[in-house]
């Protein structure tokens, strides 16, 4: 099973500033046949379902705002929000789905300072 | 629209078993990937099971061999047939899906439910 390894569990940020979320995977997702890295980011908040921000690693799901970016290839993975705004405080999870079975990241709760 | 809609969750003892059923509309069940993630309570979360649409599935190890996922094409409709249910069974169970729409092989889970809460407790 590819292992998912989200650095830090807990973020505090200032609102304004940049937030960035790391995610490791135990084993490259990068698909080479295709060049494209299986690996997703979701947002979740409190009472919800998670919500899908970033797929194939770095493409924005429509209606996300551009403040979240998403960057890295095979095996190391970050999400970056370029400038914190309330509405963000929430648990981010990255997710593998380049096999099964599909495994997410134990999620980093990010919380304004 | 998109609408997916999980029910038949609720309490239930230690080895006793639950059907989890999820009604899809806006896309076709059969002919799209479908997944269940469960989250325990506090906790992250947890992928269980995905049907694809040529009717292979895939489980986590940890409900493999109790767990059984399938579709009722009629109703359009997803199950989760749970048995031998252990207390770390315990969490909200999500019904999730990719974007039929796009045709990009990756099953990346645009489309969630609102989820149901399983409680396996005596």
């Amino acid at each position: 099973d590819i292992v998912m390894t989200q650095s830090p569990d807990s973020l505090a940020v200032s609102l304004g500033e940049r937030a960035t979320i790391k995610c490791k995977s135990s084993q490259s997702v990068l698909y080479t046949s295709n060049n494209k890295n299986y690996l997703a980011w979701y947002q979740q908040k409190p009472g919800q379902p998670p919500k899908l921000l970033i797929y194939w690693a770095s493409t924005r799901e429509s209606g996300v705002p551009d403040r979240f970016s998403g960057s890295g290839s095979g095996t190391d993975f970050t999400l970056t929000i370029s400038s914190l705004q309330a509405e963000d405080v929430a648990v981010y999870y990255c997710q593998q789905y380049y096999n099964t079975p599909r495994t997410f990241g134990q999620g980093t709760k990010l919380e304004i300072k | 629209e998109v609408q997916l809609v999980e029910t038949g969750g609720g309490l239930i003892q230690p080895g006793g078993s639950l059907r989890l059923s999820c009604a899809a509309s806006g896309l076709t069940v059969s002919s799209n990937y479908m997944s269940w993630v469960r989250q325990a309570p506090g906790k992250g979360l947890e992928w269980v099971s995905v049907i694809y649409s040529d009717g292979s599935t895939y489980y986590a190890d940890s409900v493999k061999g109790r767990f059984t996922i399938s579709r009722d094409n009629s109703q359009n409709t997803l199950y989760l047939q749970m048995n031998s249910l252990r207390v770390e069974d315990t969490a909200v169970y999500y019904c999730a899906s990719p974007d039929p729409n796009r045709h990009d092989y990756g099953d990346y889970l645009v489309y969630w439910g609102q989820g149901t809460l399983v409680t396996v407790s005596s």
